[in-house]
């Protein structure tokens, strides 16, 4: 079964208004880390948090990490209609452990 | 600029034929990976490297192969072994360890003809 787990899995808004959205993982995790993907394209990384942080900023992304809930959240504030794509997280258990990717969240912007 | 390039973007196989995916960095990293993605599934891991000539594999490595002879590239074949090719294929890289972010190419779509 997948370490993490998004949710929800399609969120649709209009351009202006906050996105959120969630991931779960189950095991005790070294690092999480949040992707984009546009269509067709490749992934590409926008934030990685460690497991002794509660939360970490990058422009309009804002990043929370509650290890006690085995849970982590993306926030993009003030959305854009270049926003829409899909958003990963992907857990890393240990240093030397490989990535687990989950399935994914579409997240469309409105014009 | 620094990246990962991967070639061909599109790609069809033919029954009992095997196919070669390029990848190629420039971002001197030791780590490289291949993933696979179909729809709702998210990325299965292929097969990893840390070093030249040193290749493991991954969740999802029955009818792949990979090979390193170099730091730069990590080639994928799709054999015909692999029954259900049809993916679209990620090449990515890292430094090490490997819970480090990653650096994806833009992928290869691969169908069945």
């Amino acid at each position: 079964s997948q370490q993490g787990e998004e949710d929800p899995q399609a969120l649709s808004i209009q351009e202006g208004e906050n996105a959120t959205m969630n991931c779960s993982y189950k095991t005790s995790i070294n690092n999480l880390q949040w992707y984009r993907q546009n269509s067709g394209r490749g992934l590409v990384h926008l934030i990685l948090i460690r497991s002794n942080e509660r939360e970490k900023h990058s422009g309009r992304l804002r990043v929370t990490l509650d290890t006690s809930k085995k849970s982590s959240s993306l926030l993009i504030t003030a959305s854009r209609a270049a926003d829409t794509a899909s958003y990963f997280c992907a857990t890393g258990l240990s240093a030397n452990s490989k990535l687990t990717f989950g399935k994914g969240i579409t997240l469309s912007v409105r014009p | 600029d620094g990246g990962i390039t991967q070639s061909p973007k599109y790609l069809f196989r033919k029954e009992g034929q095997n196919v070669t995916l390029s990848c190629e960095q420039n971002l001197n990293h030791d780590a490289m990976y291949w993933y696979r993605q179909d729809p709702g599934q998210g990325l299965r891991l292929i097969y990893y490297s840390q070093i030249v000539n040193d290749f493991q594999k991954g969740d999802i490595a029955e009818g792949y192969s990979v090979s390193r002879e170099k730091k730069e590239s990590f080639p994928l074949t799709v054999t015909s072994a692999q029954k259900n090719p049809t993916a679209f294929y990620l090449c990515a890289s890292s430094i090490v360890p490997f819970n480090q972010p990653q650096h994806f190419g833009d992928g290869t779509r691969l169908s069945i003809l």
